[in-house]
């Protein structure tokens, strides 16, 4: 009964490929994230959908583009794969719209682009 | 916009050792504040959390106190165990941000035994 899914764990591939990174939750959340670890393990936010709608987008280049088919899941496709977009990939889940509620984070999928 | 900064690491200690991480923040409006914790290969996992002035999270012998006055959330644990070596992350999320969590870079915590 794992609260927040991810896969694949390791994505290994190259240069110019397309991919996609799946994510789900059972926690019945209708808030869900993907972050962007980096190598130095720095966390940053890339986007949050609320009830499927796409409420945050951050500074992300247009190759990656989230889908959100229904309330517990949220994908990450990721167009002309690049270097640079080496790193491990979270998905988080939460309620929406309150002070105060945590977020809970999927195991992480580590993307090597070579 | 939104900030946090914590002490930066790695930080190595003997067991049964107390631990402090420094962590202060800046904000626009009222936020919550989180310490997330990460084991090695894992995700992260919610540690504690305070959501107003003066309130004291609490969590596997950690703390935190939020203390508005001085914008910090330091984290203190008095005896480290070796199972206690992790990274740390102290976070916030705020209304006027969407309630998205704004990161510090991250402490990495080694306990020896």
């Amino acid at each position: 009964d794992t609260a927040v899914s991810q896969t694949p764990k390791y994505l290994v591939t190259q240069m110019g490929n397309d991919k996609s990174i799946k994510c789900e939750q059972n926690l019945g959340h209708d808030t869900m994230y993907w972050y962007k670890q980096d190598s130095k393990k720095f966390l940053k936010i890339m986007f949050s959908y609320n009830n499927k709608e796409l409420i945050i987008n951050e500074t992300v280049p247009n190759r990656f583009s989230p889908k959100s088919p229904d309330k517990a899941h949220l994908n990450l496709h990721i167009n002309s794969l690049e270097l640079g977009d080496s790193a491990v990939y979270f998905c988080a889940s939460s309620h929406s719209g309150g002070r105060g509620y945590e977020q809970y984070f999927g195991p992480g999928t580590r993307l090597t682009v070579t | 916009g939104d900030s946090v900064t914590q002490m930066e690491g790695p930080v190595t200690l003997s067991e049964e050792a107390f631990l402090t991480i420094n962590c202060t923040y800046t904000a626009t409006g009222y936020p919550s504040l989180f310490w997330y914790v990460q084991y090695p290969g894992e995700g992260l996992q919610l540690l504690l959390k305070a959501t107003k002035a003066d309130d004291k999270g609490s969590n596997k012998g950690f703390e935190a106190t939020y203390r508005k006055e001085t914008t910090s959330f330091h984290l203190e644990k008095g005896s480290v165990q070796v199972s206690d070596s992790a990274v740390y992350f102290c976070a916030l999320s705020d209304r006027s941000n969407d309630y998205k969590l704004s990161f510090g870079a991250g402490t990495t915590v080694t306990v020896r035994a």
